[in-house]
């Protein structure tokens, strides 16, 4: 399986910005996803990526670097709504099953 | 809404009690899931059928046990739980496993508490 770590809490400013780190060890990548869970309510997809970069979608980026097996969330202009858990999951390769870390709750004051 | 539904959102029993959760997708999706999620732990895959078919039972012990009528509708009955398994049990489907970039859809999961 894979080692997937995460931070278990972040908390950030309306308005701000937040960067969510994910780090994973695998014997093979085909692939890092990013999900988004509210409380009560059920994991929805927010970003894939298979190769290195970033992957922008309005104000929510997602970033990989394959060699470092890291890859990043970063959220703009956080809203009140955005509070929610991260769910960072990992494929391998000639694998099709999904191996997630144990989410980052982020908190987002006013 | 994310065109998978589970039911019931809330469930209380006993060690003793036999209950089934139910979970019915409306995305024509070929692969459907079953996740357990504890407090501050990873999501663990449980059960993947892929066209009707179970391909993958990953070491639950056999108080879970899954059937899968058709593509969209999944069940787990339960019996003889412990109070260990007390979780959230999430149910998700795909297109088809198979495919590299395939994305999980999720439901709201089953709260289930055993006393």
């Amino acid at each position: 399986g894979q080692n997937i770590d995460q931070p278990t809490e972040m908390t950030a400013t309306e308005g701000a910005i937040v960067q969510i780190n994910c780090t994973y060890q695998t014997s093979g990548f085909n692939g890092l996803f990013w999900y988004q869970q509210h409380a009560g309510e059920a994991p929805t997809f927010l970003s894939y990526n298979v190769l290195d970069g970033l992957e922008e979608k309005g104000r929510f980026s997602s970033f990989l670097s394959r060699s470092k097996g890291y890859s990043y969330l970063l959220l703009k202009e956080l809203q009140m709504k955005d509070s929610a858990s991260y769910l960072c999951a990992v494929r391998a390769l000639n694998d099709y099953k999904l191996s997630f870390g144990a989410g980052t709750t982020v908190t987002v004051r006013a | 809404e994310t065109g998978v539904t589970q039911t019931p959102r809330h469930l209380v029993m006993g060690m003793t009690n036999k209950k089934s959760l139910k979970c019915e997708q409306h995305l024509g999706h070929n692969a459907m899931y079953w996740y357990k999620q504890s407090a501050k732990k990873p999501l663990e895959l449980m059960f993947v059928y892929n066209f009707k078919e179970q391909t993958e039972n990953n070491s639950v012990p056999s108080r879970f046990s899954p059937e899968c009528p058709n593509s969209s509708h999944l069940f787990l009955h339960l019996h003889t739980l412990q109070p260990e398994d007390s979780a959230l049990y999430l149910c998700a489907s795909s297109q088809d496993k198979r495919v590299e970039d395939e994305k999980l859809f999720f439901g709201s999961g089953t709260q289930l508490s055993v006393l």
